[in-house]
């Protein structure tokens, strides 16, 4: 069984200042993380994702995010926050490499980023 | 290269009513995925479809909801006799060739049921 826990369910920052989005998961086989973002009306998109290669992802948008399977956590990092980035950011697990079903995504709840000017 | 389309986008039904999503797939993408996100909870998922084979529907209740992605047409997520529980959004999601966790998703169809 997998699941995904997202601290702080809306995330307020200034423009210009460092963005940090928690997110840990369990997971009983080797994980597959993923982060996605989403815009007003639409759907989700990847920013970025860790399939057992580097531990340090870097995705779209300036995000990156840290694999460190020792605290079971993947928290999503942007060094200066623009107000394009304002949106509902989602951290999802599946099966890593070794699972059968790596397109069964499991969720957190969603952080709700606001920048302001 | 029109992305994941999904209709209608907000459906209200009454209780007892059937509900009819749709979901059309990125083109080229044979594999369609349904997630359902209740009101404060994360996505969930529902069922994988591929062109007329339901692959995995673990995360479908048992009764009342089914899905079909025929071999010419959009997926249909179907809802018979609504309850106010089903009030929720629900997003459809597609793969190209094999299962596969780089899913595009769609805007949702957010339902509510009154």
């Amino acid at each position: 069984a997998q699941s995904v826990t997202q601290l702080g369910s809306h995330v307020s920052v200034s423009e210009g200042a460092l963005v940090l989005l928690r997110c840990n998961y369990s997971s009983s086989v080797p994980p597959y993380l993923f982060w996605y973002v989403q815009y007003p009306n639409q759907g989700l998109q990847l920013l970025l994702k860790y399939t057992s290669a580097a531990t340090l992802v870097k995705g779209i948008n300036g995000f990156e995010a840290e694999f460190k399977k020792s605290e079971t956590s993947f928290h999503l990092t942007k060094p200066s926050a623009h107000m394009s980035d304002a949106a509902e950011y989602f951290c999802a697990v599946s099966q890593g490499p070794s699972g059968g079903s790596n397109y069964k995504l499991t969720f957190g709840k969603g952080t709700l980023l606001t920048v302001n000017p | 290269n029109a992305g994941v389309m999904q209709n209608p986008r907000h459906l209200v039904r009454r209780r007892g009513q059937e509900a009819r999503l749709r979901c059309s797939p990125m083109k080229g993408h044979s594999h369609v995925y349904w997630y359902r996100q209740l009101p404060e909870e994360g996505l969930k998922f529902m069922v994988y479809l591929q062109k007329e084979n339901i692959i995995d529907e673990s995360g479908m209740p048992k009764e009342r909801f089914s899905a079909e992605f025929p071999k010419e047409g959009p997926s249909i997520l179907r809802i018979q006799q609504v309850v106010r529980g089903d009030s929720a959004a629900y997003f459809c999601a597609s793969s190209p060739s094999v299962a596969s966790y780089e899913q595009y998703f769609g805007p949702g169809t957010r339902l509510t049921v009154t």
